[in-house]
């Protein structure tokens, strides 16, 4: 079945370590993102890569960082200089980047960090 | 201001009942989307759409460019709707041109 799967659901640090959240699509998209939702805010862009070796900061990329080396692949790492790091993390993708109009954004279940 | 806003934050309903929730926003878009959040947090793209009308089931969900309004309608509502729903917009401005913004979400409940 296509579709994006992120791993773990749950995970948990200690303050002050890195941690990486995976992020794979078997949908042949070309646009993946990242977005961070904390409670009662809307989604927030952090990081979206619209092709294979480039990606853009969104609106709130401060202690994150991602790298696009394969299509499928968008992982996030959660470094320890994001403030507030606890919080639940989407990825999405889609067939073609946000720039070349409007195309649906597919998904995945999401991974909930927290930070001890 | 956010960009984004949706009423009602939350919303409790009888099976059966018409729910309309509401979404006005302020920037020019190029598109606006409906999302469905489950409880277990993984989202479902219900509708894009940039001018009128779109029919999917019991969902139906409008929008007017010139008043900057959609609305997402759920006719005959069970249960399993129960979900929060998201609405977001695709910008047509500035260096992020096309990335969508999220309004906060409705939550509704419905009960048996």
């Amino acid at each position: 079945d296509g579709g994006i799967t992120q791993s773990p659901k749950y995970l948990f640090r200690k303050e002050g370590q890195n941690v990486t959240l995976s992020c794979e699509q078997n949908l042949n998209h070309d646009a993946m993102y990242w977005y961070r939702q904390d409670p009662g805010q809307g989604l927030r862009l952090i990081y979206y890569s619209q092709i294979v070796n480039d990606f853009q900061k969104g609106d709130i990329a401060e202690g994150y960082s991602v790298s696009r080396e394969k299509k499928e692949s968008f992982p996030l790492t959660v470094t320890s200089a994001q403030k507030n790091p606890t919080a639940f993390y989407l990825c999405a993708s889609s067939i073609l980047p946000a720039t070349s109009g409007p195309n649906e954004q597919f998904f995945g279940p999401g991974t909930r960090l927290t930070v001890l | 201001k956010n960009e984004v806003e949706q009423s009602p934050q939350n919303l409790t309903a009888q099976e059966g009942e018409f729910i309309t929730i509401n979404c006005s926003y302020s920037v020019g878009i190029s598109a606006l989307h409906w999302l469905q959040q489950h409880p277990g947090g993984g989202i479902v793209s219900l509708f894009m759409l940039s001018s009128g009308k779109k029919k999917h089931g019991r969902l139906i969900a409008t929008i007017n460019i010139q008043e900057k309004h959609s609305s997402l309608h759920i006719t005959a509502s069970h249960p399993r709707d129960s979900a929060v729903y998201i609405c977001a917009v695709r910008g047509n401005y500035g260096g992020s041109q096309g990335n969508l913004i999220f309004g906060k979400g409705t939550k509704l409940s419905v009960k048996p």
